[in-house]
């Protein structure tokens, strides 16, 4: 059965400082997909990057990376320099036979 | 290019009252899915249409819910009788191609339809 862990349930980090948000999923499957999506305030989903599991390199977007570690089933998302604006919900998810979610990170980023 | 679109942004409704949530999903994508969003539960997928067929509704409450999708491009859920544990935010979102590995299957969301029963 597929399954999103996130175990951080909330994060702290200065502005400009990076930050890793972690991922764990599990699967039997060779073909899936991996998502992050960002929850502000407001309350929309906004699609951040995306990782295929047959994607040898890490997906990057701006200042958005995702450190993809297959053997380890980790999917963990990289902010580099934060800025006051990405204080938010952010979550994980799998794309297999459904999309699946984790039960987010809310990250807060401090002046 | 519009996003999915959502209707209403905001309702309020007394218990036992009919909803009905609308949703456009962006034009030429095949899939259509409804989430609901919980403090208790997360975000739970409740069904997904594919090319206007509903593919899996394995996660529809109980019979109070429906959804429909008469065309590509219009879909709605339906609560009848509303109760005040329906009260959450339902999105709506589509993807170019049904679920699986592939980034057309990126799934994009509406604004949300915040639902409140008293």
């Amino acid at each position: 059965a597929q399954k999103i862990t996130q175990t951080q349930p909330g994060m702290f980090v200065q502005e400009k400082e990076a930050v890793t948000l972690d991922c764990t999923y599990d699967t039997s499957d060779q073909s899936y997909g991996l998502f992050w999506y960002k929850q502000p305030s407001s309350g929309e989903m906004i699609f951040l990057i995306y990782q295929g599991s047959y994607d040898e390199q890490n997906a990057t977007e701006g200042r958005y990376s995702l450190n993809f570690q297959k053997a380890r089933k980790s999917a963990n998302l990289v902010i580099s320099a934060s800025q006051l604006g990405d204080s938010a919900m952010y979550f994980c998810a799998m794309n297999q036979n459904k999309l699946i979610f984790g039960t987010g990170t809310r990250l807060q980023v401090f002046p | 290019d519009a996003g999915v679109i959502q209707s209403p942004r905001h309702e309020v409704t007394e218990m036992g009252q009919e909803v009905t949530l609308r949703c456009k999903p962006i034009s030429g994508h095949n899939s259509l899915f409804w989430y609901r969003q919980t403090m208790m539960r997360g975000l739970e997928l409740l069904i997904y249409f594919n090319n206007n067929v509903p593919i899996d509704d394995s996660g529809m409450p109980e019979d109070r819910f429906s959804a429909k999708m008469p065309n590509a491009s219009f879909s709605t859920l339906k609560i009848q009788p509303s109760e005040p544990r329906d009260s959450a935010v339902y999105f709506c979102a589509s993807s170019l191609r049904g679920p699986g590995g592939g980034s057309g299957n990126t799934i994009y969301f509406g604004e949300g339809s915040w639902l409140t029963v008293v």
